[in-house]
């Protein structure tokens, strides 16, 4: 078996603050997978990364800059925290180019005050 | 725009009854249908899912039933347990890396 570990679990910034969120996988899966959890809402993709050095932005990736350094790690930055950007971020990765099973974090849960 | 459509947004059944949760998509190119888990304070899990191909998908007390033709799925929990109270998420893909999420459907299993 294998685990994602998301660090912090809990983050709080300013609004403006530059905030990077760190996601670790032990799967030794290609593609890796940021998503965005609110209150009451799906989950939403903000990027996703298919090797290391990739990059590809999803649905909601206005706001949000990736970056893939190696296999195991993925890591997401919010530019500039806004008041609304209050959310769990969840980490998953998936075996090879199909997403059918995602294995996801435990999440960050994001404060902006 | 909300591709995949689940409810009730949240439902309480009793121990030992069945729970039936409902999710409609729009995309008739999806062709994958997973269903997610996931309990307070963890991150979501594969439970069960089913292909396009399938009317019907049975795993332990979890059965996925399929109607292509009206776009709609559910899924059945049979004998609830208090344990099996989460928060249950339906989604879709065509394939590829993109998958998309209902706003999930949220059980409460009460003993």
């Amino acid at each position: 078996g294998g685990i994602i570990t998301q660090t912090p679990k809990f983050l709080i910034g300013q609004e403006g603050q530059k905030l990077t969120l760190k996601c670790q996988q032990n799967f030794n899966h290609d593609t890796m997978y940021w998503y965005r959890q609110d209150s009451g809402k799906g989950l939403r993709l903000i990027y996703y990364s298919i090797t290391e050095n990739d990059l590809q932005k999803g649905d909601l990736s206005e706001g949000y800059d990736a970056s893939r350094e190696k296999k195991s790690s993925f890591s997401l930055t919010v530019t500039s925290a806004q008041k609304n950007e209050m959310a769990v971020f969840l980490c998953a990765s998936s075996i090879g180019s199909s997403a059918e099973t995602l294995y996801f974090g435990s999440g960050t849960r994001l404060t902006v005050l | 725009q909300q591709q995949v459509r689940q409810s009730p947004q949240s439902l309480t059944v009793w121990e030992g009854e069945t729970a039936i949760l409902n999710c409609s998509y729009e995309n008739s190119a999806f062709d994958y249908f997973p269903w997610y888990q996931q309990f307070p304070g963890e991150g979501p899990a594969l439970l069960i899912a089913i292909r396009s191909v399938s009317d019907k998908k049975e795993d332990g007390g979890f059965t996925i039933f399929f109607n292509k033709r009206e776009k709609n799925l559910s899924l059945h929990i049979k004998d609830s347990q208090p344990g099996d109270s989460a928060t249950y998420f339906c989604a879709a893909s065509g394939g590829g890396y993109k998958v998309v999420f209902g706003s999930g459907t949220r059980l409460l299993v009460s003993p």
